[in-house]
């Protein structure tokens, strides 16, 4: 049963600490997205990959975050330090492009971040 | 800028009603469109995607439409049950801006038993 995996799912941390969110999509898709969720704004893109290649992260305060994927099986997204206000649930996804058709979004459970 | 809107932002209704969800959004040049389901604390479920070409798709009791025209999509859920019972939403893939999706906020849905 093919499916993203996200981890940590829960992390609580302290203001100022770094925090790394790992993704593995599932094999075979060549595009994953960081969505980020909160009450007040609901689903936010941070950044999205395409083959590996950062195709847009203006959704991500680049002070402070970072998003890379070291292989085809692992996404990262790092805050560095942390702030209450990233308090949210972290969503990574993956898909499928081929051939300029884009295929369904598949989601992981999600890394609840709690920064204190 | 394109802007997805779900309306009712909640909805709950007794088992077995056949139910209506809406979608709507401002710019109709778009890729695709996907229905998602979220129950509380998991991560997002797909149910259907409708390519910009299609005018509807079915799944089980689920049928989603799509009228790119008049940027609407609904969401037929028939003989509702309380399992159900979660937060719909719809989100588009815009054509000039590659892969990036956009979200409504949600309708959250109660079948009562």
């Amino acid at each position: 049963d093919a499916r993203v995996t996200q981890t940590p799912r829960d992390k609580v941390t302290e203001m100022g600490q770094e925090v790394t969110m790992r993704c593995q999509p599932i094999l075979g898709h060549n595009t994953v997205f960081w969505y980020r969720q909160t009450m007040m704004q609901g689903l936010e893109l941070l950044a999205y990959f395409r083959n590996r290649a950062p195709l847009d992260d203006s959704g991500m305060p680049k002070d402070r975050f970072s998003a890379e994927m070291p292989d085809a099986t692992l996404a990262t997204l790092k805050i560095q330090p942390s702030e209450p206000r990233d308090s949210a649930v972290y969503f990574c996804a993956s898909g499928l492009v081929l051939g300029g058709r884009s295929g369904e979004l598949f989601f992981g459970e999600g890394s609840r971040l709690t920064v204190l | 800028k394109q802007e997805v809107t779900q309306i009712p932002a909640a909805l709950s209704v007794p088992e077995g009603e056949n139910l209506v969800l809406n979608c709507s959004f401002t710019d109709s040049a778009i890729y695709n469109l996907q229905w998602f389901r979220q129950d509380p604390g998991k991560g997002l479920t797909s149910l259907l995607l409708i390519q910009s070409s299609q005018r509807e798709q079915t799944s089980g009791r689920l049928n989603a439409s799509l009228d790119k025209s008049s940027g609407r999509s609904t969401l037929y859920i028939a003989a509702s049950q309380p399992g159900d019972s979660a937060t719909y939403l719809c989100a588009v893939k815009e054509t000039t801006s590659g892969s990036r999706l956009t979200f409504g906020e949600g309708t959250q849905l109660t079948v009562n038993p």
